[in-house]
């Protein structure tokens, strides 16, 4: 089983939709949890950081957790075209750092 | 400086030669981490410092590759004997304390010969 999985998609949305990113880990004693966007040819940059139980929202962004179910995911609303990227997960893991593969999101205009 | 530098932004070698790739993290953070991604994959994690030391060297392929970091700023990753596969975007990135968010550098694209 891999540390961090994601469905690698394409996910693709129109715009003005609501784009849904799944995220399970298989570490327990994980605490903290990323999200990072990464345009093609580009480095990952930090969209938000999650590190309770429950629902964190920071504008069009919500990242949601369940430690019990392994589970983070990452809501966009209002999707925009200019969100088309590649959203990776990302999990604290006995100090370094462990990516999903990343979820490839297109919004369609 | 503002953001996390890595430099050189590409490296072009042939195979057996020795590279050596530099990250300069965001003053005052105490964490750095080097990954390696291949075109069109994910991450891969290779070694986090934690100051000077490296509590972590799990992820390094093979025997050929190395890190340092000195007086808590400035890492080394040395590649010795490069091979072909070892042709990625080198990323560094580097957080306030482990565990915390981490910000990446620009990369350094390997390309080997």
């Amino acid at each position: 089983q891999k540390e961090v999985e994601q469905n690698s998609g394409p996910l693709s949305v129109p715009e003005g939709a609501i784009a849904s990113l799944n995220c399970t880990y298989s570490d327990r004693v994980s605490q903290s949890f990323f999200w990072y966007r990464q345009y093609s040819g580009k480095s990952p940059e930090l969209i938000m950081s999650i590190y309770s139980n429950g629902d964190k929202e920071d504008g069009r962004f919500t990242a949601q957790l369940n430690k019990a179910s392994q589970y983070v995911s990452l809501l966009i609303r209002d999707s925009q075209p200019s969100d088309s990227a590649t959203y990776l997960c990302a999990v604290n893991i006995f100090g370094g750092m462990r990516f999903g593969a990343g979820t490839r999101l297109t919004v369609k205009p | 400086g503002a953001g996390v530098s890595q430099s050189p932004s590409n490296k072009v070698t042939e195979k057996g030669k020795d590279v050596e790739l530099r990250c300069d993290p965001i003053s005052g953070h105490t964490a750095l981490y080097w990954y390696r991604q291949s075109l069109g994959q994910g991450l891969e994690f290779l070694i986090y410092f934690q100051g000077n030391s490296a509590p972590d060297k799990s992820g390094l392929p093979s025997d050929r590759f190395s890190a340092e970091r000195t007086g808590g700023s400035v890492s080394t990753l040395t590649i010795q004997r490069t091979q072909q596969e070892d042709s990625a975007v080198y990323l560094c990135a580097s957080s306030f304390i482990d565990e915390h968010e981490q910000f990446f550098g620009p990369g350094t694209r390997l390309t080997v010969l």
